[in-house]
């Protein structure tokens, strides 16, 4: 099974912030990754897929870049709206989700 | 976009028995393989099974494998997860989902329902 990892776990910005999270897969993926927003209580939405297609109707805030192994989803100015947890899934054989990053507005 | 609406969880004891179904509109049924992912409390996503929109081909994970069986029925939209011999590590918040794309190989999954809260325990 491909395993994935997120960094950080959680992370503190203020708004207007940029944010980074990194997403690793434990063997190459090419570029079927996919980026998701969760907010408690709430399905998951999805933002990103092939890594760096931006979801229609997903902020142009965010954006998504890697290949391979490794990946990196950005928000170019956090805001508000943006406090959630973020999974990355690998489609490439079968499919599993990193086990998120919690991002909190100071 | 369409929509994909769950009823069916509740909480049942270990070795019982339980049917989520997942009622769908505002999308072309047969075009979509869908999916059921679940959320244990305050944890990651699991998939769980797909089926493909025609419905000939379904797919499990590892860890519900002749435990569980999705299927469709086409006349109604509606999704199924018939869930057999429970277990305390199956509770979880389970998602109908819907792919981009028909087989059982689409695994982006573009739309969610709101999910129905499945609770395994003595």
């Amino acid at each position: 099974d491909i395993q994935m990892t997120q960094s950080p776990s959680t992370l503190s910005a203020s708004v207007g912030d940029r944010v980074t999270i990194t997403c690793r897969a434990s063997q190459n993926i090419r570029d079927w990754l996919a980026w998701y927003q969760q907010k408690p209580g709430k399905a998951p939405k999805l933002l990103i897929h092939r890594a760096s297609g931006l979801q229609s109707g997903a902020p142009s805030r965010f954006s998504g870049s890697g290949f391979g192994t490794e990946f990196t989803l950005t928000i170019s100015s956090l805001q508000p709206d943006d406090s959630a947890t973020y999974f990355c899934q690998q489609y490439d054989t079968l499919t599993t989700f990193g086990p998120g990053t919690k991002v909190h507005i100071k | 976009e369409g929509q994909l609406v769950e009823s069916g969880g509740g909480l049942v004891h270990p070795g019982e028995s339980l049917r989520l179904s997942c009622a769908t509109s505002g999308f072309t049924f047969s075009s979509h393989a869908l999916s059921w992912v679940r959320q244990a409390p305050g944890t990651g996503l699991e998939w769980v099974s797909i089926i493909s929109g025609s419905g000939d081909n379904t797919y499990h994970a590892d860890s519900v494998k002749g435990r569980f069986t999705i299927s469709k029925d086409s006349s109604r939209s509606t999704l199924y997860l018939q869930m057999n011999a429970l277990r305390a590590e199956d509770t979880a918040v389970y998602y109908c989902v819907r792919s981009d794309c028909d087989n059982i190989f689409c695994r982006l999954f573009v739309s969610w329902g709101q999910g129905t809260l499945v609770t395994v325990s003595s």
